[in-house]
């Protein structure tokens, strides 16, 4: 059956990175493509970006633009979110969805999702 | 960005009754050319991630209960859920995916 595991919670100081991690098994991996969505507590959804694990295709919200990295590794299925510059703003939970075939921005199957949180 | 909004914010509803949500976009999310519109809604469990059950704005995911219904074209749509029972207790959230980003409903909390 298809899974998404994410990586753990991270406690960074404000102006640090911080790289989320999210494993695929029971598919296969290059065929769809990721997207990463956040939620801050208690908050709505967060679109974050996508990416094609087949060529490495991107493309970021432009609220994230360059501070946001998604990055992929064919060999272990795993796909990476990274952010820099934190702020106490990017405290949430951030989560890896696949998208379908259908259309490439619908999601079926998302991660547990990992808690970021951003304090001095 | 095409901003959307959900109303009510929240609701109650008794078991069994009919829970009845609204979203509407800041612009339409009707494709011409295939006359589809690009609008989903999920629902999330608290501790949970979000769970997808309809897109196209009326066509249900595999698995989801058929009490769940999705109508609306254009910039209007509705989540229906007739029925309702105690499991249905969630964060409902109305996404539109034509175009990016990807933008989400600010979300409406049903309790019974």
């Amino acid at each position: 059956q298809v899974q998404l595991v994410q990586s753990g919670a991270e406690v960074k100081k404000p102006g640090a990175s911080v790289k989320v991690s999210c494993k695929a098994s029971g598919y296969t991996f290059t065929s769809y493509y990721m997207h990463w969505v956040r939620q801050a507590p208690g908050q709505g959804l967060d679109w974050m970006g996508i990416i094609n694990p087949s060529g490495g295709f991107t493309n970021y919200a432009q609220k994230f633009q360059g501070r946001v990295t998604m990055t992929w590794d064919t060999s272990t299925s795993t796909v990476y979110m990274e952010l820099s510059s934190l702020r106490s703003e990017d405290t949430a939970v951030y989560y890896c969805a696949r998208a379908m075939l259908i259309t490439t921005h619908l999601f079926d199957y998302w991660g547990q999702g990992t808690l970021v949180t951003v304090s001095s | 960005d095409i901003v959307m909004t959900q109303s009510p914010d929240s609701l109650a509803v008794s078991l069994g009754e009919r829970a009845t949500i609204n979203c509407k976009s800041s612009q339409s999310v009707l494709y011409s050319s295939n006359n589809k519109n690009y609008l989903a809604w999920y629902q999330q469990k608290p501790g949970q991630p979000p769970k997808l059950l309809i897109y196209w704005a009326s066509t249900r995911e595999s698995g989801v209960p058929d009490r769940f219904s999705g109508s609306g074209s254009g910039t209007d749509f509705t989540l229906t859920i007739s029925g309702l029972q105690a499991e249905d207790v969630a964060v409902y959230y109305c996404q539109q995916y034509y175009t990016t980003p990807d933008t989400f409903g600010q979300g409406t909390k049903l309790e019974i």
